[in-house]
Parts: C-alpha cells; structure tokens; sequence
C-alpha cells in the first residue's frame, strides 16, 4: 500500500526559499511508469498542479512557476524534495505531494495528507 | 485562471442524480486528452474518483460515473447520498500550456 507525507516549514518569509520533502513508501520511483508531483490548493480556492517527477528523471513544471521550482528525486531514499524560490504571500497553500501512475493515464491515485505552508513577514 | 471551467456549484436531494460539467478548449480536452476527476471531502486530501474519461478505481461507488464529448467532460453522481458532499474537480493536460491543469472546482450539496 502506496503512502506518502509531506514535510517542511510551517512559516516562511517572503522572497526566501522553501524546501518541501515528500517521503514515501510502498512503491519505487525507480520502477517504470512510477511518478511523484506535487499540487497546491491556496485556502479556499482550487488545486493548483506544480510539478512532477518520472523514474527515468524527466521533470515537468508549470508554465506560470517553471522558473521558481525546481524538483529532484533521492530513490535510495524515497523521497522527492520540490524547492521553490522567492516566495510571496501568494504561495500560501496546502501543499500535496501524490503519486502519479502512467499506466493511468498520469492520474495521481494516493495522495499525502498535504502540509500547510504559510508566507508573511 | 483555470482552463477547465466547472460550475462552482450543484445541489440535490437524497437519491437524485446530478451532473458536474468540465469545459475546456482545443488545447486540452478537446484535442483528446484524459480527464481525471478527483473528490475533496472537508478537511481532507484529494482522492481519485474516475480516471482516464469514464474509469472507477477499487472501491469507488458505481454511483459515479464519466464521460467525455468534444471539448467537455462530464462528472454524474446517481442516487445522491449525504457522504458525497465534498469538492470536485476535473483534470486534464493541456498542450499549450505544457502542462497538467485543474478544473475550478464544484461543491456539491445534498439538500
């Protein structure tokens, strides 16, 4: 059984860094047709797709945030890391990692609990 | 700004049936990629609700059904019941975006 958790900060300041970390476990991103990607949902508002990770290390990003993210995979230790860059007020969200399957057509089957992550000075 | 449209929300009594709509454009739906919808209880993660247009994963109700035509696809919950309130939402790539999009979202309130 596939499961997944977020961690990272809770509070970040404006025009710094954030760093999220997904740790997974019950499936490898090292076998084919595996994916990670991360989604974000601001409160009271719509997910919001990021980012995703293949097992042969192709990344994808969203156009509007290509140049502020950046994701890498650790499959030695099952984790996914999405770092993004300058962050603003809006960037506070609920943050989802989830696993994303090809044979699936990319749809995202197990989801994280989501970790909240908070901009303000 | 989303490009897949869905009504913010729809409502139903006990037992009726009820439909949420997902329009898109030729850059998404309409140039034949899949549509997965996805359902958020209160408080809760996302969960994948119907995969690939019109397909169930274990342990998904029959209750939910898909459907996809043209540029839109189609989200129908039969015999509503009270456990099904909850946000949902489409999604689907879109190529001139270069990337996955979600839909707006739709509440759904069993009256």
């Amino acid at each position: 059984q596939a499961t997944l958790r977020e961690s990272g900060p809770a509070l970040v300041k404006p025009t710094q860094t954030l760093t999220l970390t997904c740790t997974f476990s019950g499936f490898s991103l090292s076998t084919s047709g595996m994916c990670v990607s991360w989604i974000r949902q601001p409160p009271g508002k719509a997910l919001e797709w990021l980012a995703r990770i293949d097992w042969d290390d192709e990344e994808y990003y969203s156009t509007s945030l290509k140049t502020r993210l950046t994701i890498s995979k650790d499959t030695s230790k099952n984790q996914v890391v999405l770092t993004m860059t300058n962050v603003d007020p809006a960037d506070t969200a609920t943050y989802y990692c989830a696993r994303t399957l090809v044979i699936l057509h990319y749809a995202t089957d197990v989801w994280g609990q989501g970790t909240t992550v908070t901009v303000s000075s | 700004q989303s490009v897949l449209t869905q009504p913010p929300s729809v409502s139903g009594a006990p037992g009726q049936r009820v439909t949420i709509s997902c329009t898109g454009r030729s850059s998404n739906i309409g140039e034949g990629y899949d549509v997965h919808w996805y359902q958020q209880l209160p408080g809760t993660a996302p969960k994948l609700l119907i995969y690939i247009n019109t397909n169930r994963p274990s342990g998904v109700p029959d209750r939910f059904s898909g459907s996809k035509s043209g540029t839109s696809a189609s989200l129908a919950i039969t015999g509503l019941q009270a456990e099904d309130e909850a946000d949902y939402y489409c999604q689907s790539y879109d190529s001139s975006l270069r990337g996955y999009v979600f839909g707006t979202g739709t509440k759904v309130t069993v009256l």
